[in-house]
């Protein structure tokens, strides 16, 4: 079974903090993803990494980056984290999603 | 890049009658169309997909049909039932590095 984890099911933050979502994979995956979803929005695609190191803009990467170190792993950060960036993220490795962070900023 | 478009927003049918959701793309590069099922409180799971080389695909009560040609596609769901009520998401793929762009999501209820 492929198994996709994120680092936390929810999470509160206050305006500019410095925010890290962590997603591991244990299957291996080249592709992994980054997406926010908000009500009536669907899934919009951040960022995304076909390898280690390797990472490409989604479609609203504004206000954030990634880290991919090690294969397992790709990190979602928030620089500087805003009140519309409350809103739940799901990372995504090749077609298995996690759990998703429900994030809140204050 | 990438625009996927899905219709309707919300749907309403009686269990047992089928329910039909449909999506445009607009880039021609597109060959890789999953679809996803996300029931409430949980992460989307892939429940079919499709290649640009096929028209249609079927796994017991749901199909999925393609016209590459008009750029749409659509998920079918024959006899529904009622744990068939949760959002449902297409998405098109250009299959390079496969990223995926999402249409905005169907919520499907349906009413016993």
């Amino acid at each position: 079974d492929v198994k996709v984890t994120q680092s936390s099911r929810y999470l509160v933050k206050r305006t500019g903090e410095k925010v890290f979502l962590e997603c591991v994979q244990d299957m291996d995956h080249e592709n992994m993803f980054w997406y926010r979803q908000d009500p009536g929005l669907g899934l919009r695609l951040i960022y995304f990494s076909y390898d280690v190191k390797m990472k490409e803009k989604g479609d609203i990467p504004e206000g954030y980056s990634v880290s991919r170190e090690k294969k397992e792993r790709f990190s979602l950060i928030l620089e500087s984290a805003s009140t519309n960036q409350t809103s739940m993220y799901l990372c995504a490795s090749s077609g298995f999603f996690g759990p998703g962070t429900r994030l809140t900023v204050l | 890049g990438e625009n996927v478009e899905q219709h309707p927003s919300t749907l309403s049918v009686q269990e047992g009658d089928s329910a039909v959701i449909k999506c445009t793309y607009s880039d021609s590069a597109s060959n890789y169309f999953p679809w996803y099922k996300q029931e409430l409180g949980k992460r989307p799971q892939l429940i079919i997909d499709i290649r640009s080389n096929v028209g249609e695909k079927k796994d017991q009560r749901i199909a999925v049909t393609l016209n590459k040609t008009a750029k749409h596609f659509s998920l079918h769901i024959t006899e529904t039932q009622p744990e068939d009520s949760a959002v449902y998401f297409c998405a098109a793929s250009d299959g390079g590095y496969q990223k995926v762009t999402f249409g905005t999501g169907t919520k499907l209820q349906v009413i016993p």
